[in-house]
Formats: C-alpha cells, structure tokens, sequence
C-alpha cells in the first residue's frame, strides 16, 4: 500500500514570498489534515477535512494560510505571504474515517523563510 | 483533550527493554491513551493505544495503571532504528480523530 505522499521535500523562500504544498493521501482515505510542526516541537493541527469539506480549521491563520481539498482526494496547502515564523516542517496526514484510530503521515515539506 | 507529561529525554542500551513513561493524571473516563513515534525527518507514525487494560502488538506494550492516572510504553528489545521522539496523547476517541502532541520523549537507544 502506497503511503501518503508530499511535494516538495524541501522549499526556500524570501519573507513575503508564496509558496503551496501538495499532499495524495492513501487511497480511500476520507479524512486528511495539514499539521506545522516547528523546530523542537510536536506537530500542531491546522486543517483538517472529511472529504471535501473542512471539519476544522480553527488553528489556521486565515490571514495568510489557506488551503484546499478538491475532489475529496489531493490537496494544497498555501501560505501567501510568507513570514519568518512560518519556517517549520509542514505534515500531511490521513485516516480512512474521521473515527479510524490511526494517522497515516507523509514525509513532510521542510519549509525555510529567509 | 488531556494534558500529558512526559521526560524530555532518555537512554536505553540496544537489546534492552525501553520504558517510557506518561503522566496523564487528568484523563477522563471517555479518553484513550495513544503512542505515536517519529523517527528524524519522518512524520509521527503510529505505535500503539489503549483505553484501561493493558495492550500489546508487534511494536510494542502499553500498561495503563488502574486509576489511569499514567501508563508505561514499552519497546521489549531496543534496537538503535527506534531511536526516536515518542509522543504519548490523551484523546476521546470521537472527537473529530484530531491529535494534539505534546513535546514527546526523545529515546537515545545506544550500541
């Protein structure tokens, strides 16, 4: 079975540039969610979605992060623009149901502000 | 969800049993303990979870104590890929499957 997968692995980018994250999640799997996960600490959610719809985006800072699932199947995480703190490694998870006990994280996206 | 308290960091000798422990002296009747691990430069992968008794699989044991209050992770026989950040989470099993970490164990499993 095919993991989740992300792209790119790694992005540098000036402060106020933009910058969009790509996530497939395993096949079938209904919910996805998006977590930052800064130097030294654990992942913090962002997004999360049942398909196609967002169950919870309450820690996403609407300002500048965005983020979409179309199709219920791949989505982008976007951030515009880019501030120095938003350097961190951002995860892409997904569950088969919103209830499955387990999450099924990619490899991430190292992301570098300058 | 509860909060949960683990040691920054710990050791272990290859080949022995790894012990980490989780303060979780909050939790509710609804929640589960969850372990997850996250080896350098992947993302977290899950490990084991466990609501009162005591459970066990290919990766590893989690021994709940009878109030709750705090449970043991155990890996049986170390080996130096499961140096890793362990992360243990109090959760209610519906609430939306959202996991919050905390800043987990780092295991150093030496030669």
């Amino acid at each position: 079975e095919a993991g989740v997968a992300q792209s790119p692995r790694y992005k540098i980018i000036e402060k106020r540039q933009s910058v969009a994250f790509w996530c497939n999640p395993i096949s079938g799997h209904a919910t996805l969610y998006w977590y930052q996960q800064i130097l030294g600490q654990g992942p913090k959610l962002l997004i999360q979605f049942q398909n196609n719809g967002v169950v919870d985006d309450s820690q996403l800072p609407k300002d500048r992060f965005s983020a979409e699932r179309l199709k219920g199947v791949d989505s982008t995480l976007k951030i515009q623009p880019a501030k120095l703190e938003d350097s961190a490694v951002y995860l892409c998870a997904s569950s088969l149901e919103r209830v499955s006990y387990e999450q099924y994280f990619g490899p991430g996206t190292r992301l570098t502000v300058t | 969800d509860a909060k949960t308290t683990q040691p920054p960091s710990m050791d272990c000798a290859e080949g022995r049993a790894a012990n980490l422990p989780c303060n979780h002296s909050t939790i509710s009747g609804n929640e589960y303990v969850y372990w997850y691990r996250q080896i350098h430069s992947q993302g977290p992968q899950y490990i084991i979870h466990g609501l009162k008794n005591n459970e066990t699989n290919e990766m590893a044991s989690l021994i709940i104590t009878e109030d709750r209050k705090s449970s043991t992770l155990i890996l049986p026989h170390a080996t130096l890929r499961d140096t890793a950040v362990y992360y243990c989470i109090v959760r209610v099993s519906n609430a939306g499957n959202m996991l919050t970490f905390g800043g987990g164990t780092r295991l150093m499993v030496k030669p």
